[in-house]
C-alpha cells in the first residue's frame, strides 16, 4: 500500500516557467512532510519541509503547499532552470515521528529544457 | 566535513554471499536510516536508529542486520545475498526535528549493490 503517491513520473518544462510537482498521500496521521532533489548518482538532498500546521512555505524559487482536507501536497519553482533538471521525491511522517523513518513517494522526473 | 560517508560504492555478489555495507557520519547526528531505491518503488527504509545501542526495523528489513554501537556508524549487513537484493542503498543521517531545524536527513552518496 503506497502510502505517498508520485503519479506523475515525469514532468518536462520549459526554462523560465513554473514546475509543478504533485504529491498525495493517504495516513491522515502524517504532520511533516519534504521534498527533496536526486541526481543521478547522488545521494537525495533537501529542497524544504512544510509542517501540517502551516498550508504554504518559501524558500527562494521553492514554494511548497499543503492542502490537509485533499491530503494533497505540491511543489511549485519558479522560475524553473536547467539545473533543476532532476528526480524529486516528496516524503512524509507522522506526528512525533522520527524524521528518520520517512515515507518517500515514487518520484517525478523534472526535465527542465533551454 | 564529510558527512555521511558509504563503502563501497558499487559491489557484486553471488547469491548466497553475505557482506556488510558500512556507513559513516561525522556529524554527530542522533538519527540514522538506511533506505534502498528501486526503480518505480522510490526509497524504502531498512532499517534506522535513532542512537548509540537503539535500532528497529523500516518498512523492508527481511535480510538485513544492523547495529549502532557508536554514533557515528551504522553498518548494515546482509546475511544471504538474494537477486532480489539487488538495488541501490543510500545510508542518511539527521538531527531530531525541532524549533531550530527541520530534521531533515541528509544522505550518502549511495551504494550500487549487484546479486546475480
Amino acid at each position: 500500500d503506497q502510502q505517498v503517491k508520485q503519479n506523475s513520473p515525469s514532468l518536462s518544462v520549459q526554462e523560465g516557467r513554473i514546475s509543478i510537482l504533485n504529491c498525495d498521500y493517504t495516513n491522515s496521521m502524517f504532520d511533516y512532510f519534504l521534498w527533496y532533489k536526486k541526481y543521478p548518482a547522488e545521494g537525495p538532498t533537501f529542497l524544504i519541509s512544510i509542517s501540517s500546521i502551516k498550508d504554504k512555505n518559501e524558500d527562494g524559487r521553492f514554494t511548497v503547499f499543503l492542502n490537509k482536507s485533499a491530503k494533497h501536497l505540491s511543489l511549485h519553482i519558479v522560475p524553473s532552470q536547467p539545473g533543476d533538471s532532476a528526480v524529486y521525491f516528496c516524503a512524509a511522517c507522522t506526528y512525533g515521528g522520527a524524521t528518520n523513518k520517512l515515507i518517500f513517494g515514487t518520484g517525478t522526473l523534472l526535465a527542465v529544457q533551454p | 566535513n564529510a558527512g555521511v560517508t558509504q563503502t563501497p560504492k558499487f559491489q557484486v555478489l553471488k547469491t548466497g554471499q553475505s557482506m556488510t555495507l558500512q556507513c559513516a557520519q561525522d556529524m554527530n547526528h542522533e538519527y540514522m536510516s538506511w533506505y534502498r531505491q528501486d526503480p518505480g518503488m522510490g526509497l524504502r527504509l531498512i532499517h534506522y536508529s535513532v542512537g548509540a545501542g537503539i535500532t528497529d526495523q523500516g518498512e523492508v528489513p527481511n535480510g538485513y542486520n544492523v547495529s549502532r554501537s557508536t554514533t557515528e556508524d551504522f553498518p548494515l549487513r546482509l546475511l544471504s545475498a538474494a537477486p532480489s537484493q539487488t538495488s541501490v542503498y543510500f545510508c542518511a543521517s539527521s538531527y531530531p526535528r525541532g524549533t531550530t531545524n527541520t530534521g531533515e536527513l541528509f544522505f550518502g552518496e549511495g551504494s550500487r549493490l549487484t546479486v546475480l
